[in-house]
């Protein structure tokens, strides 16, 4: 069974601290690889998609990606309380289209 | 943009009534939507893929007759639980992929609630 493992945390970090976040995949031939941060009682909303071993950067998001080690994380630079929220890990496998969804990192910024 | 919208955002029912939810694709053309539900504090559980003018694929558990799918046009899927249960509430949520394409877009999620 393909499995998208996190920690379930919180992970509390201080504002304008870098929050770093890992997900770890049980299927060698995965593809392709999201972060979707979901809100309270909202439904997710992609942060960022990676496709290729290394750094991709948006913002102050990283996303990065070993596929060797079959991992990707996720680091929030200068957190802000509005980053306070549950983020998902997404990896879709090679057959079809369908996301397989990690339980999620629940992150708290505090002030 | 890649706009999915889902309505009713908020549905309250009595037990053993039924309640249709749809997700539209609003700009672009969806040949698979997905639905998941989630229970409070778990994560998305995928129920069905959904597959213009085909029959949905059910995931494992998930059963079929109570849970209707319909995908009748590139940007219309409904979902209808019938005969609800208390059981039944939960967060529903529904997503599109655009073409071939594996970046899923979500719709607002409904909020259903059997009493």
């Amino acid at each position: 069974q393909k499995e998208v493992e996190q920690n379930s945390g919180p992970l509390s970090v201080p504002e304008g601290a870098i929050a770093s976040l890992n997900c770890t995949y049980s299927d060698r031939v995965s593809q392709s690889f999201f972060w979707y941060r979901q809100y309270s009682g909202k439904s997710p909303e992609l942060i960022m998609s990676i496709y290729s071993n290394g750094d991709k950067e948006d913002g102050r998001f990283t996303a990065q990606l070993n596929k060797a080690s079959q991992y990707v994380s996720l680091l929030i630079r200068d957190s802000q309380p509005s980053d306070s929220a549950t983020y998902l890990c997404a990896v879709n496998y090679a057959a079809g289209n369908k996301l397989t969804f990690g339980g999620g990192t629940r992150v708290l910024v505090k002030p | 943009g890649a706009v999915v919208s889902q309505h009713p955002s908020r549905v309250i029912c009595k037990s053993g009534t039924s309640v249709k939810i749809e997700c539209r694709s609003l700009d672009f053309q969806a040949t698979t939507m997905f639905w998941y539900r989630q229970f409070p504090k778990q994560s998305l559980m995928l129920m069905a893929t959904s597959n213009e003018g085909s029959k949905a694929t059910y995931e494992q558990g998930v059963e079929k007759d109570k849970f209707l799918i319909n995908h009748a046009s590139l940007t219309l899927s409904t979902l209808t639980v019938t005969s609800a249960h208390p059981e039944d509430s939960s967060f529903y949520i529904c997503s599109a992929t655009k073409g071939t394409g594996v970046v899923a877009f979500f719709g607002q999620g409904t909020r259903l609630t059997v009493v």
